[in-house]
């Protein structure tokens, strides 16, 4: 069955304190692992797509990896605007549905 | 950026009643679909659909549930008979091309079933 880890399921920095949100996940087949942003009351905001090992994304203090049975969201330098729920997907070969984990709760403090 | 329109933001109804949930997705989207959050738990997939029919449906929907594209501009989630587990953040996404990288998500529409 396929599936989505994510931990921890939450992380309190502080600004400025650098830190990695992880992601494991068993598919048949990847077409694609997603990273999601959502804040409270709102629908998830797309950040990132990887499609095989070894890719790397960034986007300014966010950067995204991907490994065959995991990915890495590692937050540089991170700011009070990065509180959030960081949402990891899925999405196997032949289908259109995307498997969500439970994400990560994001809180930095100034 | 374009934006994925949903509404009501939030509706409250009586267990058994018919609820329509309104979306307006991006306008030159072609894959069209509806998620679902109940407070704590994952974003579950509930239907994808494109070209006037459901290409994918999970177990959670099933009979009492139905998608409709009425125009060209609206897609329409009905659940005929409201339980009180179907409460929850309910959410519409969609994308140009299928497989397509970046699915965009509206703001949801919060169901209350009581």
């Amino acid at each position: 069955e396929d599936q989505v880890t994510q931990s921890p399921e939450a992380l309190r920095l502080q600004e400025g304190e650098s830190s990695s949100l992880n992601c494991s996940y068993t598919v048949s087949g990847l077409r694609g692992l997603f990273w999601y942003r959502q804040d409270p009351g709102k629908g998830p905001e797309f950040l990132f797509t990887l499609y095989s090992a070894g890719e790397e994304k960034e986007k300014e203090r966010l950067k995204a990896t991907l490994t065959k049975k995991e990915s890495f969201l590692h937050i540089t330098a991170p700011k009070p605007e990065d509180s959030a729920t960081y949402l990891c997907a899925v999405q196997a070969r032949n289908t259109d549905k995307l498997i969500f984990g439970t994400g990560t709760r994001l809180q930095v403090f100034p | 950026e374009p934006e994925v329109t949903q509404t009501p933001s939030h509706q409250v109804t009586q267990m058994g009643q018919e609820v329509i949930l309104r979306c307006v997705p991006i306008s030159n989207h072609l894959y069209f679909y509806w998620y679902r959050q109940i407070l704590g738990q994952k974003v579950e997939f509930l239907v994808s659909f494109y070209n006037n029919e459901i290409s994918e449906k999970s177990e959670i929907f099933d009979d009492q549930f139905s998608v409709e594209r009425p125009d060209g501009s609206n897609f329409t989630l009905k659940i005929r008979s409201t339980k009180l587990e179907d409460s929850a953040m309910y959410f519409c996404a969609s994308h140009q091309e299928q497989g397509g990288e970046k699915l965009f998500f509206g703001s949801g529409t919060q169901l209350s079933v009581l």
